[in-house]
C-alpha cells in the first residue's frame, strides 16, 4: 500500500541554522508534492508545491527538492527563526488523483 | 475573502447524539474536502466534492458518517450516532482544482464525544 514517512521525532535546531525535513514515499509515483505548515490549534497552511519534473523549488528562505529516484522530498528552511517552529506536513499526489495523501508531519523546534 | 469558515470551533457531545459540522468554502473554489485529524492516524481524507458532487467517500469510516454539499457555498458533515472514537479535529478545505493545487483549510472543529 502507499506509504509516506516523515521524521516522527521532533527536530531541534539552533536559531540561524538550516533545518532539513525529510519526506519519503513508497509504492507509488506522485506527480506533485506539497508542503504545509501547521501550528497548534490551526489548520495546515500551504507553503510550496513541486512537480515531478522539477528538481528544486524556492520561496524566500524555503527550499524543496523532489528526487523521484530516491522517492524522497527534502524541505529546507535557511536562517531558521523561532517563529518557524511548527509541524510540517508533506502531501504527495498523483497526476490524476485528486486525493492528497498526508504524511504524519515533523515537529520542528527552533531554539533561540 | 475570509477564508474557509467552519462551525462550531468546539463541540462536546454525549455518545449517541447527532453531530453536525458546517463548512463554508472560499468563493469560487470548486473542490471541497473533509478531513479528520488525530494523533494516532494523522490527517485522513474523509470525502471529496467537486462542483458540489461527492466524488469519493471511501474515506468515510462507516455509515454513521454522512456529508452533503447542497450548493457551492455550504457543506455539512454529520455523525449519527456519535461515538467516543469519533473524537478528533475535523477540517474542511477547499481548492480551485484537484490534487495538484493548494488546499485552503479552515480552523477546524474539535469534537469531543463523551
Amino acid at each position: 500500500s502507499q506509504k509516506i514517512e516523515q521524521n516522527s521525532e521532533a527536530l531541534n535546531i539552533q536559531e540561524g541554522k538550516t533545518a532539513t525535513l525529510t519526506c519519503n514515499y513508497t509504492n507509488y509515483s506522485p506527480a506533485y508534492l506539497q508542503w504545509y505548515r501547521q501550528d497548534p490549534g490551526r489548520g495546515p497552511v500551504f507553503l510550496l508545491l513541486i512537480r515531478e519534473n522539477e528538481k528544486e523549488k524556492r520561496k524566500e528562505r524555503l527550499k524543496v527538492t523532489f528526487d523521484t529516484t530516491l522517492k524522497q522530498s527534502l524541505f529546507h528552511i535557511t536562517a531558521s527563526q523561532p517563529a518557524d517552529s511548527a509541524t510540517y506536513l508533506c502531501a504527495p499526489s498523483m497526476d490524476s488523483n485528486y486525493q492528497l495523501i498526508w504524511g504524519a508531519g515533523t515537529k520542528l523546534i527552533i531554539k533561540p | 475573502d475570509a477564508g474557509v469558515i467552519q462551525s462550531p470551533r468546539h463541540e462536546v457531545t454525549e455518545m449517541g447524539q447527532e453531530v453536525t459540522l458546517r463548512c463554508k468554502p472560499i468563493s469560487g473554489h470548486n473542490s471541497l474536502f473533509w478531513y479528520r485529524q488525530t494523533m494516532m492516524r494523522g490527517l485522513e481524507l474523509l470525502i471529496y466534492f467537486n462542483n458540489n458532487v461527492p466524488i469519493d467517500d471511501s474515506g468515510m469510516p462507516e455509515d454513521r458518517f454522512s456529508a452533503k454539499m447542497p450548493n457551492a457555498s455550504f457543506s455539512t458533515l454529520k455523525i449519527q450516532p456519535s461515538e467516543p472514537r469519533d473524537s478528533a479535529v475535523y477540517f474542511c478545505a477547499s481548492s480551485l482544482g484537484q490534487g495538484h493545487t493548494e488546499a485552503f483549510f479552515g480552523q477546524g472543529t474539535r469534537l469531543t464525544v463523551v
